[in-house]
This record gives C-alpha cells, sequence and structure tokens, in this order.
C-alpha cells in the first residue's frame, strides 16, 4: 500500500533562517506531488507541484522553492524565512487528475 | 465564479441533525470536484472525488451531488454525531492535477 511521510510535525525557525521540509512517498511510482500552506484562517493554498522528476511549477511567487531530486522525494525550501511563511504545510500526492489526494501528516512553521 | 467558494464558514448543530454545505466552482476547465474531512489534529482525508455532471455518492450517512453545468456540490450528513465535527474542504481538481480548494465549512455537532 501506499504511504506518504512528511517531516518534521512542528518547527519554530527564528526569521531569516533557512528551511527544508521533507515529503516521501512510497508503494507507488512517478506519482504527481503537491505542497499546500494553510496560513491562519484560511484555506489551503497551492504552492507547488510536480509531475516527475525536476519537473516544478510554481503557483505563488514567494521566497520558497521545491526541489524533487528522486521520483517520491518532494523538498520545500527557503533561504531565508519571513515572518508571513509561518502556517500549516501540507505534502500530498495522487495518480492523477481522476484521483483525490493522500495528504501527509503536515508541519506546523512557526517563525519568530 | 473564478474561485471555489463553500457556505456557510461554520456549522452548529444537535446530534441527529441532518445538515447540507454548498460547494461552488468555476463550471470551465473542470475535470474533477473532490470532497475531504479534515479533523483536528490530522490531515484531510479524501470523501468523494466526482466528475461527472449528476453524480451522487454516497459513503454512510454522508452523501454529495454534483453539477458540473451550473458549478456547485451538496455535501449532505444524515443524523449528524459528535464524530461528524470536523471542516469539510471541497476541491476543484482542473489540468495537471492541480486542485483549488475552498475554505471549508467546520462543522461542530453538539451531543
Amino acid at each position: 500500500s501506499q504511504t506518504i511521510h512528511q517531516w518534521p510535525a512542528t518547527l519554530v525557525q527564528p526569521v531569516g533562517s533557512p528551511l527544508s521540509l521533507e515529503c516521501t512517498v512510497e508503494g507507488t511510482s512517478n506519482p504527481n506531488l503537491y505542497w499546500y500552506r494553510q496560513a491562519a484562517g484560511r484555506g489551503l493554498q497551492l504552492l507547488f507541484y510536480s509531475v516527475g522528476i525536476g519537473q516544478i511549477s510554481s503557483e505563488v511567487p514567494q521566497n520558497l522553492s521545491a526541489s524533487r531530486p528522486q521520483d517520491r522525494q518532494f523538498i520545500l525550501s527557503s533561504k531565508k524565512l519571513l515572518l508571513s511563511d509561518s502556517g500549516f504545510y501540507l505534502c500530498a500526492w495522487s495518480e492523477g487528475s481522476s484521483y483525490g489526494y493522500t495528504f501527509g501528516s503536515g508541519t506546523r512553521l512557526t517563525v519568530v | 465564479i473564478l474561485n471555489v467558494e463553500q457556505s456557510p464558514q461554520s456549522l452548529h448543530v444537535q446530534e441527529g441533525d441532518s445538515t447540507n454545505f454548498t460547494c461552488s466552482f468555476p463550471s470551465s476547465n473542470f475535470y474533477a470536484l473532490h470532497w475531504y474531512r479534515w479533523e483536528t489534529a490530522k490531515s484531510p482525508e479524501a470523501l468523494f472525488v466526482m466528475t461527472l455532471n449528476g453524480d451522487e455518492k454516497k459513503k454512510g450517512r454522508i452523501s454529495a451531488t454534483l453539477n458540473t453545468k451550473e458549478g456547485y456540490s451538496y455535501l449532505y450528513i444524515k443524523g449528524s454525531q459528535p464524530e461528524d465535527s470536523a471542516t469539510y474542504l471541497c476541491a476543484s481538481r482542473g489540468d495537471a492535477g492541480k486542485s483549488t480548494f475552498g475554505d471549508g465549512t467546520t462543522l461542530t455537532v453538539k451531543p
């Protein structure tokens, strides 16, 4: 069966520090991978998605970036965090447009 | 409609009440409509994936309908229970598998 792992679960980082959140999927190959963020009191906002290794599409201009170094690994990064980067980050995968998402357990990021 | 909109934003009902929520989405470039349940301290879990106009899906006491021509979907919960308390998200799936989510409807069921 397919599983998705996301870590860390919580993170408190100072403004200006770097960020690296990692997501891995097991039990499937060539999944579509996504990073979403929920800011306080809001819904889920798509940040990045990837349909294959090295293929990253950005939805929202910001100081975050994403990479997919391996088929089932998706990384969200920042060189310098801003206060506005605080939120709940979710990684997700799906098999394609006709399928729902399976979400990771999420990362609560607080930038102080 | 340019975005996915859900109403109401929140709902408080008594145990045993039946309830429903609305999701409105752009009817153009439509691929699929998804409903998710998001319980506190957990990840969103898929409830339904709906693709065809007139689709009706059911899982236990929860059901959903889809109208792609006018761009709306309804989620119904019959005989609400406290364990149904959660935020219910809908998402319109477009090209490349990207989904646009609504802000959700938060349901609280009082015993």
